[in-house]
């Protein structure tokens, strides 16, 4: 099973509103992350999580909030949300890479959640 | 900003061509994927080449690099209407578990 999926697959929200984007993969990835991808741009990191525990944050506003239950398993928390965070979220997983060096490990995405804030 | 820069943005072939792209990197790497996105979906993972090699194969896919240049290129052979999506480059930080994508070029195949 190399599939990643996401849901759900589109999401409306209020900027007053709070729901959760969920992931979950079975390959047996130990590194799981999350992207925001505005239309026409490249995918930029948002979240990795290594072992389920979070070792990169780019600086994210809070009112996204990650959570890493399991090893399967990856959510991204939203919470007073803006207009502009309006995008499509993708989650990846991979095998963590080796801050010392190993093989480059390709990742496995996700099919997105389109999420308008409205 | 680590982003790279990827050339044409778009480009539009008929079924049958080939179609070039070109990806230009600012830091040293040690690898560089090129992964495809079609539309408002998820991106899956084209082909790798690491730092030490100059040219790799996969199928109708031909990836070249050039790290004195800090550029690579991706060549899809004798394409089809399937082809039609968004390529990026992407680059593994040295260091870190940070895959940081190109602008991406926008491919068209008309039948």
């Amino acid at each position: 099973d190399t599939e990643v999926t996401q849901t759900p697959k589109h999401l409306v929200m209020g900027m007053t509103n709070k729901k959760s984007l969920k992931c979950e993969q079975h390959m047996g990835h130990r590194a799981m992350y999350w992207y925001k991808q505005k239309a026409k741009k490249p995918p930029e990191l948002m979240f990795v999580y290594s072992y389920e525990k979070l070792s990169i944050n780019e600086s994210v506003p809070s009112r996204f909030s990650p959570e890493c239950p399991n090893s399967s398993l990856l959510n991204l928390h939203l919470h007073a949300l803006q207009p502009e965070d309006s995008a499509l979220y993708l989650c990846a997983s991979s095998q963590p890479h080796r801050r010392g060096g190993g093989p480059p490990y390709e990742q496995y995405f996700g099919p997105g959640t389109r999420l308008t804030v409205t | 900003s680590q982003q790279g820069e990827e050339d044409p943005q778009a480009l539009s072939i008929q079924e049958g061509e080939n179609a070039t792209m070109n990806c230009s990197y600012k830091t040293s790497i040690n690898n560089l994927q090129w992964y495809r996105q079609n539309s408002g979906r998820g991106l899956v993972h084209l082909i790798l080449i690491r730092s030490n090699e100059r040219e790799k194969h996969s199928g109708r896919l031909r990836v070249t690099l050039d790290t004195s240049k800090k550029s690579s290129s991706l060549l899809i052979t004798a394409s089809r209407a399937a082809d039609t999506a968004s390529y990026f480059c992407a680059q593994l930080i040295q260091g870190a578990q940070k895959l940081v994508f190109g602008q991406g070029t926008r491919l068209t195949i008309n039948p």
